[in-house]
């Protein structure tokens, strides 16, 4: 069966620090993968997808960025957060062959001070 | 450039009553649509989708969405609510040729006896 990994889920880090996010998923090839910031009344905001390993399409200039070292890896990082990184990260997965459904990680919950 | 656009944040509605959620989407490109639920203190789970096919697609507890293809829309509907729809919703769209998948902001809709 399929399963998705996503920690930690909850994070404090300092303003300035650095941040990693790592998602794994289990179970089948070739996903494609996303980073989504859930906020309030904003739904879930795109921040970035990936087709394939290195491929990887940016949605929100920002002081993110993904990287995707291996076909099931998914990582979120920032080399110095800032307050307004503070959110609920979303990592999700989806391959056209089941149905294009994405399936979501339990999220991680971050909180820069 | 890809959007979605959920017309309403939120929707009360009384216990046994019809409730429409809109959802409208901008692509220069077919699309997948998809509506998920997420009730509160839980992750998003799928409530149904359109792939390709008859434009009415109906979940297994009531709910249904039609394809409008002229009209960009993809509006979910049931006919009677129960106290256990309570519960945030988001129309999601998926391009056909990169997947790239976008939700909308989410409509609250808080059932009352």
């Amino acid at each position: 069966s399929q399963t998705i990994h996503q920690w930690p889920a909850t994070l404090v880090q300092p303003v300035g620090s650095p941040l990693s996010l790592e998602c794994t998923v289990e179970g089948t090839s070739n996903p494609n993968l996303y980073w989504y910031r859930q906020a309030a009344g904003r739904g879930l905001q795109l921040l970035f997808y990936s087709v394939g390993i290195g491929q990887i399409s940016s949605e929100v200039p920002q002081n993110l960025s993904a990287s995707r070292p291996q076909d099931r890896q998914f990582i979120l990082s920032s080399k110095k957060l800032l307050l307004s990184d503070s959110g609920f990260y979303l990592c999700a997965w989806s391959v056209l062959n089941f149905g294009g459904e994405a399936f979501f990680g339990q999220g991680t919950r971050l909180t820069v001070v | 450039a890809q959007s979605v656009t959920q017309l309403d944040s939120q929707v009360p509605v009384f216990e046994e009553a019809p409730v429409e959620l809109r959802c409208n989407y901008s692509s220069s490109v077919s699309v997948y649509l998809f509506w998920y639920v997420q009730y509160p203190n839980q992750g998003l789970q799928l409530l149904l989708k359109y792939l390709s096919g008859s434009t009415l697609v109906e979940s297994i507890n009531g709910f249904e969405a039609e394809f409008n293809k002229s009209q960009t829309s993809f509006h979910l509907r049931k006919p009677s609510v129960h106290i256990s729809d309570t519960a945030e919703y988001f129309c999601a769209v998926s391009r056909s040729n990169d997947y790239k998948l976008s939700f909308g902001a989410g409509t609250t809709v808080t059932v009352r006896a």
